[in-house]
């Protein structure tokens, strides 16, 4: 099973500044990686997927990169609707699919 | 617009069964495959399994045979059946729908709000 580890597990930062989520597999997925916004209550949100491409409809302040073990989201110029917990999951090696532990970001 | 509506009891006693079901709409529900996802109370997100076009099914195998994934194709709907239930099967469930790429899933494209099962006496 592909082990997806997450850092950090919370991150703060102010309104138009970037932040930085990190995602690590225990072994190589290739660029099969997807990343989801989820706000509680709500369905999860496909932000990325080919580790690096835009799912339809995502702002572009949004951004993907990374191959093999490790990946990046990155967030440009936070807004609050920002606020939210984002998972990385793996689409390479399965069954199991898995996910990240997940990072929750907070808009100071 | 594909959208995907959880529903079932919020509440089941140990050792009996989880039923749920996940209504696909603004699309068919023969053109993905469709899986089930939990997450426990403060923990991460659990692929529980899939049920494929043509109705093959793959399970995460820590489930050790408890999960059963069908599809009623006359309702777009797919379910889940979970047995012998504890405590630790209480969480949020999630059904989504995966993309196809040359007939091979990919990542989870569609989502369901989620329903949150608790499994207790």
């Amino acid at each position: 099973e592909v082990v997806l580890t997450q850092s950090p597990a919370t991150l703060s930062v102010s309104p138009g500044e970037r932040a930085t989520l990190s995602c690590r597999a225990s072994q190589t997925v290739s660029i099969s990686l997807a990343w989801f916004q989820h706000k509680p209550g709500q369905a999860p949100r496909l932000l990325i997927y080919g580790a690096s491409t835009r799912a339809t409809g995502i702002p572009a302040r949004f951004s993907g990169s990374g191959s093999g073990t490790d990946f990046t989201l990155t967030i440009s110029s936070l807004q609050s609707e920002d606020s939210a917990f984002y998972y990385c999951q793996q689409y390479n090696k399965w069954p199991p699919y898995t996910f990240g532990q997940g990072t929750k970001l907070e808009i100071k | 617009q594909v959208q995907l509506q959880e529903s079932g009891p919020g509440l089941v006693k140990p050792s009996e069964t989880l039923s749920l079901t996940c209504t696909v709409s603004g699309g068919s529900i023969t053109e993905s495959y469709w899986s089930w996802i939990r997450q426990p109370p403060g923990k991460g997100l659990e692929w529980i399994g899939y049920i494929s076009t043509g109705g093959n099914t793959n399970y995460h195998p820590s489930l050790k045979g408890r999960a059963t994934i069908s599809v009623d194709k006359s309702k777009n709907q797919f379910s889940l059946e979970m047995s012998s239930v504890t405590a630790a099967d209480t969480a949020i469930y999630f059904c989504a729908g995966q993309l196809l790429l040359r007939g091979v899933p990919q990542y989870f494209l569609h989502w369901g709000p989620g329903t949150l099962v608790t499994v207790s006496s």
